[in-house]
C-alpha cells in the first residue's frame, strides 16, 4: 500500500540557510500535518493543512512556514535555521474526519 | 489542554518476558487513543488504536485497551521479541476532524536475547 512520502530524507544547512521539506500524503488524503521531533524528544505539532486550507497552528516559529498545494501535496519552508532546528520533521496525512494519522519516515535536518 | 503521560523508560527486559508500558491520559471529551512504535533509524508507525471507551487495539501480538474510568491505555504484550525492541509512544487525537496528535514522552524499550 502507498504511504506517506517525504523529500528529502536527509538535508544539511549551515545557519542563517533556508530549506524546504515536501510531503507528498497518502492517495485520497486530503488532510497533511507537520511534526517536529528533536532528539530524545517525542514529536511536536506543528501545523496541519485540510483542502489547502490552514487547519490548525501548534509551536510553529514565524521563521517557518508551510502550504498544501492543488494535489494536496505540502511543503515546510524553513528561513534563517538555526541549530536548534536540528530535528527530524514528520509528515503525516488522514482523510477529512478521521481520526488516524498515517507518518512519512521522516526528513532528517542538521544545521551546521 | 489535553496530555499523555506515559511511563519513563528505558525499559530493559528479556525475551519471552511480559511487557506493560503505562500511559494515562487527560482530555476533555472523547479522543481516539493509539500507541505508535519508532524503531531505531526509523519513522512513526501506528501500532494500534481505540477509538471508543473499552475498546480494545490489538496488532503484532500487543493489545491496549481504551478504559475511560481510569483514563488509561495501557501497552501489553505476553511474550516480547528482540525484534520489539525500540521506542513506543502513547497518543491520543481529539476527535475533532484534523486534529493534531498529542505524544507521551515516549518508553525506549529494550529486548536482551
Amino acid at each position: 500500500a502507498a504511504g506517506v512520502i517525504q523529500s528529502p530524507r536527509h538535508l544539511i544547512k549551515e545557519k542563517r540557510e533556508t530549506a524546504t521539506l515536501k510531503c507528498y500524503p497518502i492517495p485520497r488524503h486530503d488532510t497533511v500535518y507537520w511534526y517536529q521531533q528533536g532528539p530524545g524528544q517525542d514529536p511536536q505539532f506543528l501545523i496541519s493543512f485540510y483542502e489547502k486550507m490552514q487547519s490548525d497552528k501548534g509551536s510553529i516559529p514565524d521563521r517557518f512556514s508551510a502550504q498544501q498545494f492543488s494535489d494536496y501535496h505540502s511543503e515546510l519552508n524553513m528561513s534563517s535555521l538555526e541549530l536548534g532546528d536540528s530535528a527530524l520533521y514528520f509528515c503525516a496525512s488522514s482523510l477529512a474526519g478521521g481520526e488516524t494519522q498515517y507518518f512519512g519516515p521522516g526528513t532528517r535536518l542538521l544545521v551546521l | 489542554g489535553n496530555s499523555v503521560t506515559q511511563m519513563e523508560g528505558p525499559v530493559t527486559l528479556s525475551e519471552e518476558a511480559f511487557l506493560t508500558i503505562n500511559c494515562t491520559y487527560t482530555a476533555t471529551g472523547y479522543p481516539s487513543l493509539f500507541w505508535y512504535v519508532q524503531y531505531p533509524g526509523e519513522g512513526l508507525q501506528l501500532l494500534l488504536k481505540a477509538t471508543k471507551a473499552d475498546d480494545k487495539g490489538s496488532n503484532k501480538g500487543f493489545e491496549a485497551t481504551y478504559r475511560k474510568e481510569t483514563t488509561s491505555f495501557h501497552l501489553e504484550k505476553g511474550s516480547v521479541q528482540v525484534s520489539d525492541s525500540a521506542v513506543y509512544f502513547c497518543a491520543l487525537s481529539d476527535r475533532s476532524s484534523a486534529s493534531k496528535i498529542i505524544f507521551g514522552s515516549g518508553t525506549r524499550l529494550s529486548i536482551r536475547p
